[in-house]
């Protein structure tokens, strides 16, 4: 059973451009959360969807930042309009189901690095 | 509001003695309690978690927990360390009670492992 995907993995913009961040759940999994890590830091929640849904955004920044999860394909992260503060790493994790007891699985993490 | 604190940033230890990661949490509902460690850029793994129960949690790569509710506590544990559990590692907690399902992380403890 493979496990959480994210691509790509490494991801270098220019100031101001778009960067899109891609997401495959584990199989069976239909809940998706996205986490940001800043270097020596701990994640920070930035959101969470199922298929189709966004539960709860609470965790995203206001502007730039856009979260999707469609019925078909991956969960897309998109930030417009990169700033050199948007550099960091992010983690997309999966659960079977979004109550109860399960613990969330993480996928590699794509590092962004705005310049 | 739930949090976590993880108030030691680097933890060192020799190899073959016993090892403590120590982790408080503030939760209004039930507590549900989590440990991941994460390598060099690589995503987090996810060890051990409290639900409820044995207040004696046991997980992968011979580590174990013990939840304290009188002093909020969740310490991560090992009889004896190995220089391969060098790593960071997080603790997290979300609300039981609470219907959605977002994850608060501690900022880390490093793990250093001497041979």
């Amino acid at each position: 059973n493979a496990g959480v995907m994210q691509n790509p993995r490494h991801l270098v913009r220019r100031r101001g451009q778009e960067a899109r961040l891609r997401c495959s759940p584990m199989k069976g999994h239909s809940h998706v959360y996205w986490y940001r890590q800043l270097p020596e830091e701990g994640l920070k929640f930035m959101v969470y969807l199922q298929k189709e849904n966004i539960i709860d955004e609470s965790g995203m920044p206001k502007e730039r930042f856009s979260a999707e999860f469609p019925k078909e394909g991956p969960s897309i992260l998109r930030i417009q309009q990169v700033v050199r503060g948007d550099s960091a790493a992010y983690f997309c994790a999966s659960s079977p189901v979004g109550q109860g007891t399960y613990e969330q699985y993480f996928g590699p993490g794509t590092r962004l690095t705005v310049t | 509001a739930q949090s976590v604190a993880q108030p030691e940033d680097q933890v060192n230890v020799a190899e073959g003695n016993p090892l403590t990661v120590k982790c408080t949490y503030s939760v209004s509902g039930n507590p549900y309690l989590f440990w991941y460690v994460q390598y060099p850029n690589r995503g987090l793994q996810f060890l051990l978690k409290y639900i409820t129960g044995d207040n004696l949690v046991k997980g992968s790569y011979g580590f174990e927990a013990e939840f304290n509710k009188s002093q909020t506590s969740f310490h991560l544990k090992k009889p004896s360390a190995l220089v391969s559990d060098s790593a960071l590692y997080f603790c997290a907690v979300r609300d039981g009670n609470n219907a959605g399902n977002m994850l608060t992380f501690g900022g880390g403890t490093r793990l250093m492992v001497k041979p």
